[in-house]
């Protein structure tokens, strides 16, 4: 149990176009999601706090126009980056919260060229 | 604020070697802990947790304990395989609802045969 899925697992685009990430928890619901980012061979950095119905909660120095976050459903979560640039290449991982306990998807590698 | 230490690594053990990755922590209540494993290209996966001081959490041959004397969560194994190799997150959560995780640096094992 407590399966998160992320889709695409790995995307290339041009810069200034936006990307999509899709974060599902499969076997449960999640009133609560969080995005993080992970540059190489670093810990992971909390980008927001997404939750179900409501706006999504930004971390300092997280720009909330650039990454969007979208909670629709208990089993949905969705980051979009907009405009992205060559900066914005890095690994997102979401997670979805059960009581105590975060579970992580596989993470998506974003490149942007 | 709330913070986790962990030794920095790499750490490089041959196969059947005891492990030992120490992981202190510093918070202003009394958090969960946790230990998270990241293979090459993945996401994170929940190795164990503990709540509550003197807590044992364990699973895989991987064991830590909820010290909160020492406010320490030491992961240890007796005997690491090569398949354990990855990197290895100590986190705290502080709850209450939110539930945040804080990260430590992560440290790298690197079982040999």
């Amino acid at each position: 149990g407590a399966v998160v899925s992320q889709h695409p697992s790995r995307v290339i685009c041009k810069s200034g176009t936006s990307v999509k990430i899709e974060c599902r928890s499969l076997d449960f619901q999640a009133t609560t999601m969080f995005w993080y980012r992970q540059f190489p061979k670093q810990s992971l950095m909390l980008m927001a706090t997404s939750n179900e119905g409501s706006k999504a909660t930004y971390e300092q120095g997280v720009e909330k126009d650039k990454f969007l976050i979208n909670h629709a459903s208990l089993t949905l979560s969705t980051l979009t980056v907009t405009s992205a640039h060559p900066e914005d290449s890095s690994f997102y991982i979401c997670s979805a919260r059960i009581l105590e306990t975060q579970y992580f998807g596989p993470g998506t590698r974003l490149l942007v060229l | 604020g709330d913070s986790v230490t962990q030794m920095e690594g790499p750490v490089t053990l041959s196969e059947e070697a005891f492990l030992t990755i120490n992981c202190t922590y510093t918070a202003t209540g009394y958090p969960s802990l946790f230990w998270y494993v990241q293979y090459p290209g993945e996401g994170l996966q929940l190795l164990l947790k503990a709540t509550k001081a003197d807590d044992k959490g364990s699973n895989k041959g991987f064991e830590a304990t909820y010290r909160k004397e020492t406010t320490s969560f030491h992961l240890e194994k007796g005997s690491v395989q090569v398949s354990d190799s990855a990197v290895y997150f100590c986190a705290l959560s502080e709850g209450g609802g939110y539930n945040k995780l804080i990260f430590g640096a992560g440290t790298r094992l690197a079982v040999h045969p």
